[in-house]
């Protein structure tokens, strides 16, 4: 059963401080990631995409990818109180199918 | 851009009656539709994959002849829920990958709040 990982959470954070949020994964032939935000009551927001091992910036956020040791994680610099949500990890295996594996989604909360 | 909608936002239906909901690209095709529920705290459970002139593939445990799914045109899949049940009140979202090649972003709609009173 390809899976994929995220601690529950809820994470707390100060307002301005660094929210670091990882996803671990089973399938080694993964080879997409992405990060959405979801804000209760509504549908997935794209954050980021990544796809090679490193990091990928976009504005506050970071992505990082390592293949190797089968996780991927989100920075969030900067966190704000508008933040908090939950955030899903999605995995996609070139099967060509296209289809994701979530996570089950980290609830963040930022601190005023 | 990567605009996806839903029509319509919210449903309450009789049980045993049908509900269609629409989604929709409106600033890209998508050869590649997707068709989620989601149950109060947890997370996206897919239901079907639809491409636009062939027959959606339903992931196990979905029954086929309940969720009918159509995928017509680049810009337009529905699901319709057939003789609705009180079970099947959920939060319905979709889809959609653009059309780009290299390209596995999805877009979601804004979703689909099902009630089957």
């Amino acid at each position: 059963q390809k899976e994929v990982e995220q601690n529950s959470g809820p994470l707390s954070v100060p307002e301005g401080a660094i929210a670091s949020l990882n996803c671990t994964y089973s399938d080694r032939g993964s080879q997409s990631f992405f990060w959405y935000r979801q804000y209760s009551g509504k549908s997935p927001e794209l954050i980021m995409s990544i796809y090679s091992n490193g990091d990928k910036e976009d504005g506050r956020f970071t992505a990082q990818l390592n293949k190797a040791s089968q996780y991927v994680s989100l920075l969030i610099r900067d966190s704000q109180p508008s933040d908090s949500a939950t955030y899903l990890c999605a995995v996609m295996s070139l099967t060509g199918t296209y289809k994701y594996i979530f996570g089950t989604g980290t609830r963040l909360k930022v601190l005023a | 851009g990567a605009v996806v909608s839903q029509h319509p936002s919210w449903v309450i239906c009789k049980s045993g009656t049908s509900v269609k909901i629409e989604c929709r690209s409106l600033d890209f095709q998508a050869t590649t539709m997707f068709w989620y529920r989601q149950f109060p705290k947890q997370s996206l459970m897919l239901m079907a994959t639809s491409n636009e002139g062939s027959k959606a593939t339903y992931e196990q445990g979905v029954e086929k002849d309940k969720f009918l799914i159509n995928h017509a045109s680049l810009t337009l899949s529905t699901l319709t829920v057939t003789s609705a049940h009180p079970e099947d009140s959920s939060f319905y979202i979709c889809s959609a990958r653009h059309i780009r090649a290299n390209s596995y972003e999805q877009y979601f709609g804004p979703g689909t709040r099902l009630t089957v009173t």
